[in-house]
């Protein structure tokens, strides 16, 4: 099941913060992160795994509730490159280590 | 590091022909890599999972009779669409997972227009 993303849009000036929530209803092994422009490939940001561990850009920071099986991406001064497609991947782990099911992702717009 | 290029990047082709699309890791080797789609404003559906030197495992509802994934190398994977049809026009973007990294590094896509 597709993990659910909130909010669907964002729209922000230069400098504001914004946080992208990310909900799965199954237990999770991770959470990847992702940003993607207009025809672009998906762009790594971060990858946080059961148990705490995080791996990913210095200047994302994100959280991870194994228990309510959750995650928050953390935009703070954002910048105009920051605008794009934000998506949540989920990775039950187990016989499905690897396969990411992607949300339906967040539209980030950074205005000047 | 961790580079995935995608060969070609764009593709027009007519219904009924093939279409090969490879991915390769350049700069690491990558014991399993990963194919999915994207139709337009929409997120990404995984298709298969690529592993060197085994067969594809492929998701459901996915034709592993028309999405043909060959994953010849540590370093290289190719989806073939057989007898493609407008349907199948789409945005293809392979991925690949360092060995004991955890981490996906996504290939810049390839855009398949059907005719």
């Amino acid at each position: 099941q597709q993990p659910v993303q909130s909010p669907q849009a964002v729209i922000l000036r230069e400098g504001e913060d914004a946080v992208i929530n990310c909900s799965s209803s199954k237990a999770l092994y991770s959470v990847h992160w992702y940003r993607q422009k207009h025809g672009e490939a998906p762009v790594f940001l971060m990858i946080l795994l059961k148990g705490g561990e995080q791996k990913g850009h210095e200047k994302i920071s994100a959280s991870f509730n194994e228990k309510k099986q959750q995650s928050s991406l953390y935009l703070t001064a954002s910048q105009l490159s920051y605008s794009g497609t934000y998506f949540c991947g989920s990775d039950a782990g187990g016989t499905s280590y690897g396969k990411l099911t992607f949300g339906q992702g967040t539209i980030l717009t950074v205005h000047p | 590091g961790a580079v995935v290029s995608q060969h070609p990047s764009r593709v027009i082709c007519k219904s009924g022909t093939s279409v090969k699309i490879e991915c390769r890791s350049l700069d690491f080797q990558a014991t399993t890599m990963f194919w999915y789609r994207q139709f337009p404003k929409q997120s990404l559906m995984l298709m298969a999972t690529s592993n060197e030197g085994s067969k594809a495992t492929y998701e459901q509802g996915v034709e592993k009779d028309k999405f043909l994934i060959n994953h010849a190398s540590l370093t290289l994977s190719t989806l073939t669409v057989t007898s493609a049809h407008p349907e199948d026009s789409s945005f293809y973007i392979c991925s690949a997972e360092a060995f004991g990294t955890d981490t996906q590094y996504f290939g810049p896509g390839t855009r398949l227009t059907v005719l």
